[in-house]
């Protein structure tokens, strides 16, 4: 089966510091892979995605996310946190085999940059 | 990628009573989903709304309960019936496959509907 796992509820980091949000998925076959964040009475807003090439892919913001295939993680990162990249972040997995277009989120991390 | 609106943005409902949510795309696609999200955690895939033909739920959903209609490329409903306080939550309404554009591996989604059942 598909799934996603964010193991963080919850991260905090201080404005201008580097941030990581984690995200491993367990798939079968080659996964194409996302991240979505939702700030607070909002919809999702799409941040950038692997589907095949290289492993580092860069998304809106600044963030950037590292593809690992034997590690099975997709991390989210940023150099430079800014108060404002505080909200909630999914990553999510596509069915590439019995449902193309189903996507599997995870449970979320709420990031909270500090001043 | 597609603009996405959602009406309406957020309601309060007496109990045993019906909800119809509408999303409007900007542009015509291929597919169009409904997701239910409790405030603050994971979103859950209620149906895929397929155009022409009825909607293809998820387990744990069912029609009765969670009608769905699209009648075209660019629109769909997705009504909450005989709505009880279990039934609060945010409904989001996503698309994926621009058929106008190139993108055709993301899904987009709307702003939501946050419901509230008294």
């Amino acid at each position: 089966a598909q799934s996603v796992a964010q193991p963080e509820d919850q991260v905090n980091v201080a404005e201008g510091n580097p941030l990581t949000v984690k995200c491993t998925y367990s798939v079968s076959g080659n996964p194409y892979l996302f991240w979505y964040v939702q700030y607070p009475n909002r919809g999702l807003q799409f941040l950038l995605k692997y589907i095949t090439g290289d492993n580092l892919v860069k998304g809106s913001y600044g963030f950037e996310a590292e593809f690992n295939k034997s590690q099975t993680s997709f991390h989210l990162k940023k150099p430079s946190a800014l108060v404002s990249d505080s909200a909630l972040y999914f990553c999510a997995v596509r069915d590439r085999w019995y449902n193309f277009n189903k996507f599997y989120f995870g449970s979320g991390t709420k990031l909270n940059v500090k001043p | 990628s597609a603009v996405i609106s959602q009406k309406p943005s957020r309601d309060i409902c007496q109990r045993g009573t019906s909800l119809t949510i509408q999303c409007q795309v900007d542009s015509q696609v291929t597919m169009m989903f409904w997701y239910r999200q409790q405030p603050g955690q994971s979103l859950t895939l209620i149906a895929t709304a397929n155009q022409g033909s009825e909607a293809t739920y998820e387990s744990g959903f069912v029609i009765d309960k969670f009608p769905i209609s699209r009648p075209n490329l660019t629109f769909s409903t997705l009504t909450v019936s005989n709505m009880s306080p279990e039934d609060s939550s945010i409904y989001l309404c996503s698309v994926a496959t621009t058929t106008q554009g190139v993108d055709t591996d993301t899904q987009y989604f709307g702003p939501g509907t946050r419901l509230t059942v008294l």
